[in-house]
């Protein structure tokens, strides 16, 4: 257990929906990572936040936006859902900059989207 | 092009035999070098990661992995393979430092495990 969590485990839904996935780091950990696993593209990076800020963006689409909040918890909202969007979306944490895990990603469970 | 390479996609071994899976990346100063694992349905279970220092990195599970700079790799081995060790394999670096970096993801290579 990478003390990562992530909700839900699995979603189903239809094209043109939205959706919305939640990761909470461990505990301590200032840094979120986003990132897409698919057949095609494998793993890629979508999105950071530092401390509630955004900090790097990688392949992410327009119709996805993400968010940290206070609680340090984050949030990856996906719009207007195509049949392509269907993946495994992994959310990561690290710790703090000046710290030894400031460069270790510890992964979440994933939550497994499939759009009908 | 910045990039990681896992030479090969599929691996079979029998259980017990010995295990190397190959990594190589491209990046101009010696990036931070991980070895995930992911088992069917599980999210990426961390291994061992490569800093600095010795270049024989002792992880979890029984696995080790080199790193050689002339070489430009950093392979993952392990010296009897279970049959629990089936499962997919990513090498991953970091670029640079600082904190605020991703990991780039070679495409994976996928054990499989004869009993």
């Amino acid at each position: 257990d990478s003390g990562v969590t992530q909700t839900p485990k699995h979603l189903i839904t239809a094209t043109g929906q939205r959706v919305t996935l939640r990761c909470s780091p461990r505990s301590g950990d200032l840094s979120v990572y986003w990132y897409q696993q698919s057949l095609d593209q494998g793993l890629q990076f979508l999105i950071q936040y530092y401390n509630g800020e955004e900090r790097a963006k990688g392949n992410i689409l327009e119709r996805f936006s993400a968010q940290q909040f206070p609680d340090l918890h984050s949030e990856l909202n996906l719009s207007s859902l195509e049949l392509g969007d269907s993946a495994l979306y992994f959310c990561a944490s690290s710790g703090d900059v000046g710290t030894t895990d400031q460069e270790t990603q510890y992964f979440g469970p994933g939550t497994r989207l499939l759009v009908l | 092009a910045q990039s990681v390479t896992q030479p090969d996609i599929h691996i079979t071994v029998s259980e017990g035999a010995s295990l190397e899976l190959r990594c190589n990346y491209s990046y101009g100063a010696t990036p931070y070098l991980f070895w995930y694992v992911q088992s069917p349905g599980q999210g990426l279970q961390l291994l061992l990661k490569y800093f600095s220092g010795d270049t024989l990195v002792q992880g979890i599970k029984g696995f080790e992995a080199e790193f050689k700079r002339s070489q430009s790799s950093f392979n993952l081995r392990k010296p009897s393979v279970h049959w629990s060790d089936a499962a997919e394999y990513f090498c991953a670096v970091v670029p640079f430092s600082g904190g605020y970096n991703k990991l780039i993801f070679g495409a994976g290579t996928r054990l499989a495990v004869h009993p």
